[in-house]
């Protein structure tokens, strides 16, 4: 399955409401699907499972919703650590695919 | 604290072969399977393939077949990857990650390990 992110920069200002998407080339699981962030210099980390259910500590301001091809992560009002490369994921069928990133920087 | 502790960089010349080991704290190793993960420089998450941590059973995605192995030590609670072989294109860092029990998402992270083969 292959995972298109769009877009592949956003620039936004600290506050400011972040909508990144990712299509799937064929219909995916809800339950498998997966969003992901990567600091500069850090390894990735786990925010979304399921679709929409946050990962242990992460924050309410980030929502991911979606289903079948279309998925989207909103970050309601971005903080200064928010600023990194976010990657989708599915892991329902073999292989586990990421989408390319999109990167969140400061405008 | 449940976490993951890669082993340190490595530079090796093309030829040799590494191994990346991934020790699990917090947490017994053959409870979760294990995923391995390679992100060459400048570029995004490519999936290698998993370990199963109670079998030892392990699945190599396309791309991942014939010089890389994954293996367990379940005495020291610890996943590796061997690569052997190394050529410029494996110049990378390598990342284990968690296959959570209950939901299969990737939910720990190891912190990395850059494996850089040059000559």
């Amino acid at each position: 399955i292959v995972l298109t992110q769009s877009p592949g920069t956003l620039s936004l200002s600290p506050g400011e409401r972040a909508t990144l998407s990712c299509r799937a080339s064929q219909s995916v699981n809800n339950n498998n699907f997966a969003w992901c962030q990567q600091r500069p210099g850090q390894a990735p980390r786990l925010l979304i499972y399921g679709t929409s259910t946050r990962a242990t500590g992460v924050p309410d301001r980030f929502r991911g919703s979606g289903s079948g091809t279309d998925f989207t992560l909103t970050i309601s009002r971005l903080e200064p650590e928010d600023f990194a490369v976010y990657y989708c994921q599915q892991y329902g069928i073999s292989p586990v695919t990421f989408g390319q990133g999109t990167r969140l920087e400061i405008k | 604290q449940v976490q993951l502790v890669q082993s340190g960089s490595e530079l090796k010349k093309p030829g040799a072969s590494v191994k990346v080991s991934c020790k699990a704290y917090g947490y017994g190793l053959t409870s979760y399977g294990m995923n391995w993960v390679r992100q060459a420089p400048g570029q995004g998450l490519e999936w290698m393939g998993w370990i199963s941590t109670n079998t030892g059973n392990p699945v190599y995605a396309e791309g991942f077949t014939g010089r890389f192995v994954f293996s367990l030590d379940t005495a020291v609670n610890t996943a590796i990857l061997e690569i052997s072989s190394l050529k410029a294109e494996d110049t990378a860092v390598y990342y284990c990650a968690r296959k959570n029990i209950v939901s299969d998402a990737f939910d720990i992270w190891g912190q990395g390990t850059m494996v850089t083969v040059s000559s």
